[in-house]
Formats: structure tokens, sequence, C-alpha cells
């Protein structure tokens, strides 16, 4: 077990419609990192945030945004859903640095978009 | 663009034998970790290799990072079943800046 936590563990979408995911990192943990991990590939990076600001961005377009609250948790918000958008997202809390420190990954969000 | 590449894609082995999985990047990275994913799982971190040259141990596992630090290896030594799962590197180019997962080497142990 991380200690980290992620919900709905399953979600199914329609094209067009929004969606909000969560996190709950653990405790003392400033950075939370999103990915989306397609089926067979290596996750992909979406976004860091350190105390509550972005501070770093893969490549996704805008409609993917994210937040981070004081208390640990954070939010993935995915507007406009495609199609491509189906993957597994999954956060990952860290006490530092991204990539400098161990991450600790959540079980993830499986994300279907019909 | 930067990538990081893995290789080999799959590798199906027998009980027992040794197993090794590459990590290429396209540019320096500043550090590279390794993590394993079960099926229907998520990564879990097993190590960061920092220094040019740096090799770590642990237990059966052995991770290198080369002199240039552009490619390391992870190589098990008798793999288990407790082995079976997806190998991914990540690189890091510089501090503070984006992490670059490899596609991951899929083992199989056959037994």
């Amino acid at each position: 077990e991380t200690g980290v936590t992620q919900s709905p563990t399953h979600l199914i979408k329609t094209r067009g419609q929004q969606v909000t995911l969560r996190c709950s990192s653990q405790s003392g943990h400033n950075t939370v990192s999103w990915y989306q991990q397609a089926l067979g590939q290596g996750p992909q990076f979406i976004f860091q945030y350190y105390r509550e600001e972005e501070n770093g961005r893969g490549n996704f377009p805008p409609r993917f945004s994210g937040l981070q609250f004081p208390n640990y948790s954070s939010e993935l918000n995915v507007n406009a859903l495609e199609l491509d958008d189906s993957a597994l997202y999954l956060c990952a809390s860290s006490l530092g640095w991204l990539g400098t420190d161990t991450q600790y990954f959540g079980p993830g969000t499986r994300l279907t978009v019909l | 663009g930067q990538q990081v590449m893995q290789i080999p894609q799959y590798q199906h082995v027998q009980e027992g034998e040794d197993f090794t999985t590459y990590c290429n990047s396209s540019t320096t990275l500043s550090n590279i970790q390794w993590y394993k994913q079960r099926p229907g799982g998520h990564p879990v971190f097993l190590i960061q290799l920092v220094k040019s040259g740096e090799v770590k141990k642990q237990k059966r596992l052995t991770f290198q990072f080369g002199e240039a630090k552009k490619n390391s290896s992870l190589h098990i030594t008798a793999t288990q079943t407790t082995d079976v799962g997806t190998y991914f590197c990540a690189g890091t180019m510089n501090r503070d800046d984006k992490i670059i997962f490899g596609k991951g080497t899929r083992l199989h142990i056959l037994p």
C-alpha cells in the first residue's frame, strides 16, 4: 500500500462530457503528478502540481486541467471528452520535485469514453 | 522530441533463467527511475540512478546507468514467477523537467 488513493475506480462517460478524477496523496507529500496510461503503453506525464501550483506539463491540451488542495488532495479535470481519452489515469505523490524523489502511485481510475 | 526507448517489448523466459531489459534515451538524463507494474496494478517504484556508471543491486535485481547517462539496464538473475509484470524505465532530462516513461518490457515466466 502506497497511501495514495484515487476515486472513482472506474468511470464511463460519453464523448463531449466532462469528468473530474480525484486523488488523495500521502500526508506530507507536496508534489502530485498525473499520468495517462493507454492500454499496453507506458504512463504519459500530464502535469505536476507543487504546493497548489502547476509547475510542469506534458504534451496535453488545455482541456486537461488540475487542482491541488492544501489537504494533500488533488483533481484532474478533462473537458470535451474524446474517444482517445479512454485510459487508466494515475496520480503519484512525492515529497519533492518530480523526477528526483520516489513517486508513490495510486491504483488509478479506469476511464472509458463511449 | 525527447524519447525514452525500451527493448525488448516482450520477453518470455523459463523460470530460473535470467532477464534483461534495456532503456535508451535520445538525450542525456539527469537521473533514471525503474518501476514494476503487475498485471492490473499500478507502477511501483524500484530504484533511482543518478550518477554516471552507477550500479545498484536489490537481491536478484541489478540496475546500471551508462557512463554517458543516456542508457540504463535492469537485469534479473534466476527469474521467479513473482517477477511477472511490466518493467518501465523513466528518465528525467533536467531537474524540474517532466519525466518520460519508456513503453515498458513485459516479462512472462514459463513454468
